[in-house]
């Protein structure tokens, strides 16, 4: 089965540029990589995801490496809103629109003022 | 638009009871998925249910089991309760995904303590 590895925590001061990374390493060739953050007593809300290419749209951009063994979610600044949980995510299609979900453990951000 | 509803949002309950736990998803949205967050595991898949029909399950015990209503409504059940199913539940609502692409919208969570 497909597993995501990322750091526990990161730090960023705000309005620098954040960089969170995560591995894949088993990752199949039809697993598309999703990022999803949860801020303090909410649910996950959506980011970003994609399968091949960079992404890039309002929230972040998400970089992906060409063996895509590994990503890495790009905040271009950091505000203090964007202080979250930051998980990535491998949805693995299995047929007739069903998947599975692999998470991982999340990173959790701090943004220094 | 109104976001995804679950209910309740705290509940306690004693080992070997059982719960149910709902959530009404956004408007329009078929698939509603549940998910089950602790500190220890994090957050792991449960189940995900499209048209009344379960399309996939998560590594759980036979005790965790759902079903969806023909307005998308969703409920799940926890019956036999053990300590370790303390956890928040999560519910989440999309549009049909086609091919792993598409956005979940979550609920705030079940927080389900089991003494």
């Amino acid at each position: 089965d497909a597993k995501t590895t990322q750091p526990n925590s990161m730090e960023s001061n705000e309005e620098e540029p954040v960089h969170l990374p995560c591995n894949h390493s088993t990752i199949s060739g039809t697993d598309y990589i999703h990022w999803y953050r949860q801020l303090p007593s909410q649910g996950p809300e959506y980011v970003i995801h994609g399968l091949t290419s960079n992404v890039n749209n309002r929230m972040a951009s998400l970089a992906i490496a060409e063996d895509r063994k590994s990503s890495t979610l790009i905040l271009h600044r950091a505000t203090l809103r964007d202080a979250a949980v930051y998980y990535c995510i491998l949805r693995t299609p299995s047929g007739a629109g069903s998947y599975q979900l692999t998470f991982g453990k999340g990173t959790k951000l701090s943004v220094i003022p | 638009k109104a976001g995804v509803t679950q209910t309740p949002r705290y509940l306690i309950k004693t080992r070997g009871q059982q719960v149910t736990l709902s959530c009404s998803p956004i408007s329009g949205h078929r698939s509603v998925s549940w998910y089950q967050q602790t500190p220890g595991q994090g957050l792991q898949f449960l189940f995900e249910y499209f048209s009344e029909t379960q399309r996939n399950k998560g590594n759980f015990p036979g005790r965790f089991s759902g079903r969806q209503f023909s307005n998308s409504r969703s409920e799940m059940n926890v019956s036999t309760l053990e300590l370790g199913d303390s956890a928040l539940y999560l519910c989440a609502s999309s549009l049909v995904w086609r091919e792993g692409t598409g956005e979940l919208f979550f609920g705030e969570g079940s927080r389900l303590t089991v003494l």
